[in-house]
């Protein structure tokens, strides 16, 4: 069964750099797998930040970039706002219409 | 611009059915995919399946399967999510949100909260 990773949670200081990763059980993460990020706070629906592994959706602040770092999938937030405190859940397509999200990481800012 | 709008609340009781719809806008339906994710109370997002607006073929992960269907009617360019014998464990909140020109998740709605509770 395919397990995508995440970091359960992560801090970062305001104006730092935070990555958060998106890793598989079995392989590695490549950009055959149409990784996207998405940012929820409680009570919201998931926003979308970045698709097709590094695409930046529209009107999302350039400090959020998408990339592949080693065998994983990476968001990197430069220059942390304490807005930035919240969910973050990768998703992956693995074909034939199959989807996984990862589990999620809580961004903490403090 | 791009916008899923879903149906309201709904309280069911055990056993019973839901049919969520997912109304979409500022696009051309059948050139995007639809997929269905739910979260429990306190729990991440899970994937519920995925239906192809043009072709109406859909896929639905192992869990769910036989007790969900997915359709979608291009006249009004809405996109529904059935799941039937429901338990307290479909409690969630529903969302559906869309691919783009790759399939990747670019757009969601606003979600809709299911409670089953005798």
């Amino acid at each position: 069964q395919t397990v995508v990773t995440q970091e359960p949670s992560l801090s970062v200081s305001p104006g730092g750099t935070v990555t958060l990763t998106c890793g598989l059980n079995s392989g590695s993460v490549t950009t055959n797998y149409y990784v996207s990020w998405h940012q929820q706070s409680p009570g919201q629906a998931p926003r979308t930040l970045i698709y097709s592994t590094n695409t930046r959706s529209s009107g999302v602040p350039n400090r959020f970039s998408g990339s592949i770092l080693g065998n994983k999938a990476a968001l990197t937030i430069t220059g942390a706002q304490a807005a930035d405190e919240s969910y973050y859940y990768c998703v992956l397509y693995m074909g034939r219409g199959i989807w996984v999200f990862g589990g999620g990481t809580k961004l903490t800012v403090l | 611009q791009v916008q899923l709008v879903q149906s309201g609340a709904e309280v069911k009781k055990p056993g019973a059915s839901v049919k969520v719809s997912c109304k979409a806008s500022g696009y051309t339906f059948t050139s995007y995919n639809i997929i269905w994710v739910r979260q429990a109370p306190g729990q991440g997002l899970e994937w519920m399946g995925w239906i192809n607006t043009y072709t109406a073929d859909t896929k639905y992960p192992q869990k769910v399967q036989g007790r969900v269907t997915m359709t979608r009617d291009t006249s009004t360019n809405t996109a529904y999510m059935e799941l039937r014998s429901l338990t307290s464990d479909d409690t969630a909140v529903y969302y559906c949100a869309k691919d783009g020109s790759e399939p990747t998740v670019d757009s969601w709605g606003q979600g809709t909260l299911v409670t089953v509770s005798s």
